[in-house]
């Protein structure tokens, strides 16, 4: 069964950079797929954040893209994300998710940390 | 404001259906074969239950079927139960450069 895990501080001050680290089990990153972050702020919807796959390509919401960095490592069955210069408006809920890399649906989710940006 | 849109709630009673539908553009939903939906009950993750447009994943009731009709995708939930209440989100591949987008979700309430 494949299980996503998210980690990271809870608590992010303005801007400063937000980290999290989503670890896989039951698959092996290598194998396949795309590994991305979705994020869910207090009440509203969700919206996509970016992907990765296992060689490093990365894709990125350009409204995010020039603070967004997700990376892999393989060795550890792992992906990171990192939002640089963060403000209350990246509070939010983070998902970490496995990607369909034909048709972009997520089949398999983390349970979600919660990020609060505050000084 | 999200990229698709769909009505903030619906509502019905058990045993009934209801659908709900997530509109988008020739670059997204109308132009590729790639819409999802997932379940988010309060609190919880979201949970995939159509892909490719109609396809369910293994587990999700039939009672669960997706469509499309130009730049509109449907989720029709049939035999209401109570345990459908929870809030629904479309997903759709964008040609555009955000890659995926999401509708701004759906409050299902059954009465």
């Amino acid at each position: 069964q494949v299980q996503l895990q998210e980690s990271g501080p809870g608590l992010v001050k303005p801007s400063e950079t937000l980290s999290l680290t989503c670890a896989v089990s039951g698959y092996s990153i290598s194998s396949g797929y795309y590994w991305g972050w979705i994020r869910q702020p207090p009440g509203k919807g969700l919206e996509w954040i970016g992907s990765i796959y296992h060689s490093g390509s990365t894709y990125y919401n350009t409204s995010l893209k020039s603070r967004v960095t997700i990376s892999v490592d393989t060795s550890k069955n792992q992906f990171s994300l990192k939002l640089s210069s963060v403000t209350a408006a990246d509070t939010a809920v983070y998902y970490c998710a496995r990607a369909s890399t034909l048709s972009y649906y997520m089949d398999v989710w983390g349970k979600g940390t919660t990020v609060t940006v505050s000084s | 404001q999200s990229a698709l849109t769909q009505p903030p709630s619906v509502s019905g009673s058990p045993g009934q259906s209801v659908t709900i539908s997530c509109t988008g553009t020739s670059s997204d939903v109308g132009g590729y074969n790639r819409v999802s939906w997932y379940q988010q009950p309060p609190g919880t993750a979201p949970k995939l239950i159509i892909y490719e447009v109609r396809n369910r994943p293994s587990g999700v009731p039939d009672r669960f079927s997706g469509s499309k009709s130009g730049n509109t995708a449907s989720l029709t939930i049939s035999g209401l139960q109570a345990e459908d209440e929870a809030d629904y989100y479309c997903s759709s591949y964008t040609s555009s450069s955000t890659f995926v987008v999401f509708g701004g979700g759906t409050q299902l309430t059954v009465l």
